[in-house]
């Protein structure tokens, strides 16, 4: 079984749209996280969020907006599309430790989003 | 704030040669170190981490790594490498004195990518 699984694998969209990439984790974890992949293979975390806190990278266009519907899952809703945001899009999980920063993250397998 | 880098865009070695791929970070504090390799079109995979204790940290697939304060370093390494190890592989940091709460995500480097000729 997948532990993290993203859906759509693959995105291809026109700019401007408003699309959303969802994830799922089933490893029980509290935390979750996106990252941007970019052309350069450069990895960036976006945003991580638990049930008591969303903490947003300040560089993340506010076009960027995330939404957990429960603890378990934890979609991107990407609004105006633009040609920038072409790249991977990386969900993760961790269960956070008692001794914060310690614990494994677990990445999902990317969604691929070409912006045309 | 917190930074790691990976001095080598890649590194070619021979099938049966021991390997290593760079890494040095910058944290204020004592930091916790991590690697993950990414295969082709897939996620990341974690091999190993370090935290505290002894400085030779032993992962997955038959990685280790070795932490070094002095040096700032956390470089990975295999004793005998395999063709299936050509990957991309990246060095991650998390500082436990960073600001931001108890979820920020993992500092990366660029990546290196490791080619194993047979």
């Amino acid at each position: 079984d997948t532990a993290v699984s993203q859906t759509p694998k693959y995105l291809v969209t026109q700019m401007g749209n408003d699309k959303s990439i969802k994830c799922e984790q089933n490893l029980g974890h509290d935390t979750m996280y996106w990252y941007k992949q970019d052309s350069k293979k450069f990895l960036k975390i976006m945003f991580s969020y638990n049930n008591k806190e969303l903490i947003i990278n300040e560089t993340v266009p506010n076009r960027f907006s995330p939404k957990s519907p429960d603890k378990a899952h934890l979609n991107l809703h990407i609004n105006s599309l633009e040609l920038g945001d072409s790249a991977v899009y990386f969900c993760a999980s961790s269960q956070l430790l008692a001794a914060a920063y310690q614990e494994t993250q677990y990445f999902g397998p990317g969604t691929r989003l070409l912006v045309l | 704030a917190q930074s790691v880098a990976q001095p080598e865009d890649q590194v070619n070695v021979a099938e049966g040669n021991p390997l290593t791929v760079k890494c040095t970070y910058s944290v204020s504090g004592n930091p916790y170190l991590f690697w993950y390799v990414q295969y082709p079109n897939r996620g990341l995979q974690f091999l190993l981490k370090y935290i505290t204790g002894d400085n030779l940290v032993k992962g997955s697939y038959g990685f280790e790594a070795e932490f070094n304060k002095s040096q700032t370093s956390f470089h990975l390494k295999k004793p005998s490498a395999l063709v299936s190890d050509s990957a991309l592989y990246f060095c991650a940091v998390r500082d436990p004195h960073a600001s931001g709460g108890g979820a920020d995500g993992l500092t990366f480097g660029k990546g290196t990518h490791l080619i194993i000729q047979p």
